[in-house]
């Protein structure tokens, strides 16, 4: 069955620093991958995709995620973390019928 | 010029109760979506709707009954709600195929009393 693990419920950076959430999956095929941002209150905007080409993909706000099929992962990264990047990120995969099998969530808090 | 919305955003409710939440979308897409999100932040696919028919159910109880009048709504109604519906429900919308993005609404807070 297909699914998605964020390893890390829980992540606190400063401010500046460098950032890497985890996401592995588990699908048969090749699969599109996702990663949302949910800010408290608010719906998921998409930061980024992959369903083919470049496993090296650029997002908005600065984030960029690397595929790797062999790790079978699809980690988020950005090089300095803003305050405003506190939020709720979200990795899912995209199976056949236009379905999102999403991650349990990563919460990233940062401070100053 | 709000891409997908959702009314209410907040609904508190006696338990017994039935409650419809709706969902409009102004993005011209084919398919939209129910979630819910639980207390602990799971997000999970309810519903799935291409062009009015449904395409996916996921084992959700019978009390709950999407209707989609048209490509641009699909509202949820759920009837005898219970302590456990409470969640936050969010609608979605996108082109078909599995790689293209879903544009998601600001969600609706449903507490069940």
């Amino acid at each position: 069955a297909q699914s998605v693990t964020q390893p890390d419920i829980h992540i606190t950076v400063s401010e500046g620093a460098s950032l890497e959430l985890r996401c592995n999956y588990s699908y048969g095929a090749t699969p599109y991958l996702f990663w949302y941002v949910q800010s408290p209150g608010q719906g998921l905007q998409l930061l980024l995709k992959y369903f083919s080409g470049d496993t090296l993909v650029q997002g908005i706000k600065g984030f960029e995620a690397e595929f790797k099929r062999s790790q079978s992962s699809f980690n988020l990264r950005k090089p300095s973390v803003h305050w405003s990047d506190a939020a709720e990120y979200f990795c899912a995969v995209g199976v056949n019928t236009d379905k999102l099998i999403f991650g349990t969530g990563t919460r990233l808090q940062v401070f100053p | 010029d709000t891409a997908v919305s959702q009314t209410p955003k907040y609904l508190v409710t006696q338990m017994g109760n039935d409650k419809s939440i709706k969902c409009e979308q102004n993005l011209g897409h084919d398919t939209m979506y129910w979630y819910k999100q639980d207390s602990k932040k799971f997000l999970k696919i309810m519903f799935s709707y291409n062009n009015k028919e449904l395409i996916i159910n996921e084992t959700v109880p019978n009390r709950f009954s999407p209707k989609s009048p048209d490509k641009a709504h699909l509202n949820l109604h759920i009837n005898s709600l219970e302590l456990g519906d409470s969640a936050v429900y969010f609608c979605a919308s996108s082109s078909r195929g599995g790689n293209n993005e879903q544009f998601f609404g600001p969600g609706t807070r449903l507490t069940v009393l």
